[in-house]
């Protein structure tokens, strides 16, 4: 069983598109993440959710939007993609978002925008 | 200067080394020190996390936190060509919810 999976592992598109990148966890966490992996592997936060509630919101264009249907989901929506956007988006979940937990990192999935 | 530094290698060593591998932090509010693993095209994995000062052990693997130094370490002995990865440190405030990650150093472990 899948603990954190992201659809698509794989991306590749046009300057100026728009896409999506969904995120599902059956952990029953309360807490759910976006981070960006660079080419140089650096991973860092953009977005948090706890319970469908924004929580974290980094300094992240606007062209970003997260959206939260129920506290199982993260899906992320990019408009208007850039070549600078090209990364390795992971997801990951956490019971409350608080503390020492553990965050459950998906596979990821890799853009590459041409 | 970034919250948290990293040296990203890349480390080479034979099989049977000892390994250590090293951050150091610049912001005391962190209280969550851990550290990940992530192999190629895979997502991270928690490794190890400790949240005070001193030694934590498991198996093969030693974190180590001094607080006072704002530096913290993970040691990996008889390594084995499996331990080939980048592993990445990652701190937390108390009420934080986000990881603050280093930049990770790559482990190549040859047999």
């Amino acid at each position: 069983d899948t603990a954190v999976s992201q659809t698509p592992k794989y991306l590749v598109t046009q300057m100026g598109n728009d896409k999506s990148i969904k995120c599902e966890q059956n952990l029953g966490h309360d807490t759910m993440y976006w981070y960006k992996q660079d080419s140089k592997k650096f991973l860092k936060i953009m977005f948090s959710y706890n319970n469908k509630e924004l929580i974290i919101n980094e300094t992240v264009p606007n062209r970003f939007s997260p959206k939260s249907p129920d506290k199982a989901h993260l899906n992320l929506h990019i408009n208007s993609l850039e070549l600078g956007d090209s990364a390795v988006y992971f997801c990951a979940s956490s019971p409350e978002g608080r503390g020492p937990e553990t965050q459950y990192f998906g596979p990821g999935t890799r853009l590459l925008v041409l | 200067q970034k919250e948290v530094e990293q040296d990203p290698g890349p480390l080479s060593v034979p099989e049977g080394a000892i390994v250590s591998l090293n951050c150091t932090y610049s912001n005391s509010a962190f209280q969550y020190f851990m550290w990940y693993r992530q192999y190629s095209r895979k997502g991270p994995e928690l490794l190890m996390y400790t949240y005070s000062s001193g030694n934590k052990e498991d198996g093969r693997f030693t974190a180590q936190v001094d607080k006072s130094s704002k530096y913290i370490s993970l040691f990996i002995r008889d390594s084995q060509p499996s331990d080939s990865a980048t592993y990445l440190c990652a701190m937390k405030h108390q009420a934080g919810t986000a990881l603050i990650f280093g930049k990770g150093t790559t482990l190549s472990v040859s047999s």
